[in-house]
C-alpha cells in the first residue's frame, strides 16, 4: 500500500499523560499536513511541514502540541498533558506541493484519541 | 473569516435518482474549490476539485460538481444514486489569503441512498 500511513490508528490514554502519533506519507510528496476531527465536524487545520520546515500553525496548536518531521519524511505530533479535550480524530495528509499548485492532499486514515 | 457552510446536516434519496450536496463558501481572492468523501473506518477520499476553467468539473465515482462564482456554491451532484455513495460528505476551500496550502473544511454532509 503505498497510501498515508497513520499509527497508532488508535489510543486511550488517561488525561495529563503524553502522546505521540506518527504519519508516513506517500513517498514522494514534500508536504505534509495535520489536522484534528471531532464528532460531527468537519477536519480543522493544525500544521503543516514543506520538507523539514514547519511553515505554518494553527492557533488550534496549543504549546502542548509540538510536530515534526525531521528528515522531511514521516512526521509525529506530540501531545504533552493531555485533556479531555483532546479527544479528536487526528489525520495526516500528504501532497506535491510547488508554489501555488493546487495538488490534492491525500489523507492518511487517522488517529483517534480518547483521553479519558 | 474564510468559511465554508454544508447546510444540509443529511441528505436522504433513493437509489437511481439524482443527488445533490450542496456547498457555499466565504473567502477572499479565487479559491481552489475540493470534494471528499469519507467512509467509515476509513480516511478522507478526494472526489474532484475546481481550479479555473469550466465550471463544471467531473471527478471519481461519476460524480460532478458546478462551481457558481455569483453565487459562491460548489454543489456536488451525481445523475443517479447508488446504496454504495452513502457515506459523509465534506466541501472544502483552499483561498490565496492562505497561500492556497490549507484546506478550509465544511461540516460534512452525511448521505443516505436507500434502496
Amino acid at each position: 500500500d503505498t497510501g498515508v500511513s497513520q499509527d497508532p490508528r488508535h489510543k486511550i490514554t488517561k488525561r495529563g499523560q503524553n502522546v505521540t502519533f506518527r504519519c508516513d506519507p506517500i513517498s514522494e510528496h514534500n508536504r505534509l499536513y495535520w489536522y484534528r476531527q471531532t464528532l460531527g465536524q468537519g477536519p480543522e487545520f493544525l500544521t503543516y511541514f514543506q520538507n523539514e520546515a514547519q511553515l505554518e500553525k494553527s492557533r488550534l496548536l496549543s504549546d502542548r502540541f509540538s510536530a515534526e518531521r525531521p528528515k522531511g519524511s514521516f512526521s509525529t505530533l506530540e501531545i504533552q498533558r493531555t485533556e479531555q479535550g483532546d479527544s479528536a480524530m487526528y489525520l495526516c495528509a500528504s501532497s506535491f506541493g510547488e508554489g501555488g499548485r493546487a495538488n490534492e492532499q491525500f489523507f492518511g486514515p487517522g488517529t483517534r484519541l480518547t483521553v479519558l | 473569516a474564510q468559511s465554508v457552510a454544508q447546510p444540509e446536516d443529511q441528505v436522504n434519496v433513493a437509489e437511481g435518482n439524482p443527488l445533490t450536496v450542496k456547498c457555499t463558501y466565504s473567502v477572499s481572492g479565487n479559491p481552489y474549490l475540493f470534494w471528499y468523501v469519507q467512509y467509515p473506518n476509513r480516511g478522507l477520499q478526494f472526489l474532484l476539485k475546481y481550479i479555473t476553467g469550466d465550471n463544471l468539473v467531473k471527478g471519481s465515482y461519476g460524480f460532478e460538481a458546478e462551481f457558481n462564482k455569483s453565487q459562491t456554491s460548489f454543489h456536488l451532484k451525481k445523475p443517479s444514486a447508488l446504496v454504495s455513495d452513502s457515506a459523509l460528505y465534506f466541501c472544502a476551500v483552499r483561498s490565496p489569503s492562505g497561500g492556497y496550502n490549507k484546506l478550509i473544511f465544511g461540516a460534512g454532509t452525511r448521505l443516505a441512498v436507500h434502496p
